[in-house]
């Protein structure tokens, strides 16, 4: 199906354990976003990727490590999962010749 | 650093009704994007309506028309004929460097018979 999947869409992990969140586009968008959504602070941007192997920083990417090595998907990890990254994640893209950015459903992710 | 406030946390109208919800925006770009995102409690981010700076007519989609005030960063989101399915929550966001998106805190509306 076109658009916009994330997997999983619950997860469920400890403290200290290694957790990748997958995202994948099926519009050859150029821009991937993942963005964090805790309440009180909206939506937070994490890392964003503008092309193939081309990644930067957000707003709160402490902890999370991201790869871009095929334009359809954006993989988020976070290397060693603490109780404050218990969150829900977007995934989110974007051609870099339209306006509207189109999320994925997100994942609600727990760490105990 | 752009920043979008949205003053409002919770809003409540009768349904058929309108309503507004308040973004207010800070930019020193002069080129810039402003959206609004609506969050049903299923929880997926639904694209409403976008307004470029340059657009000299305020934005509609359907029932949704973006009340856009240049000199006072305001960019409001007004919902005409309110239905029970509007109650969600509602996200203001402006558009960065790179397409990223800055977004406000939200605001909660809820729709009653």
């Amino acid at each position: 199906d076109a658009g916009i999947t994330q997997s999983p869409r619950y997860k469920i992990t400890e403290t200290g354990r290694q957790v990748t969140l997958m995202c994948h586009q099926t519009w050859s968008h150029s821009y991937m976003f993942w963005y964090r959504q805790d309440l009180g602070h909206g939506l937070r941007l994490i890392y964003y990727s503008a092309a193939a192997d081309i990644t930067d920083k957000g707003e709160v990417p402490d902890g999370y490590v991201v790869s871009r090595s095929k334009t359809e998907n954006f993989p988020l990890t976070l290397e060693s999962a603490t109780r404050s990254q218990t969150s829900v994640y977007f995934c989110a893209s974007v051609s870099g010749f339209q306006e509207t950015q189109y999320f994925g459903p997100g994942t609600r992710l727990l760490v105990l | 650093a752009q920043k979008i406030t949205q003053t409002q946390p919770g809003m409540f109208v009768q349904e058929k009704e309108a309503v507004t919800l308040d973004c207010t925006y800070d930019t020193s770009d002069q080129s810039y994007g402003l959206f609004w995102y609506k969050q049903p409690s299923s929880g997926e981010m639904i694209f409403l309506i976008y307004q470029g700076s340059y657009d000299e007519q305020n934005a509609t989609e359907g029932r949704y028309s973006l009340n856009f005030q240049k000199a006072r960063k305001s960019a409001n989101l007004v919902i005409s004929a309110s239905q029970l399915g509007d109650s969600a929550m509602y996200f203001c966001a402006m558009r960065e460097s790179f397409q990223k998106l800055v977004f406000g805190t939200g605001t909660r509306l809820l729709v009653s018979p």
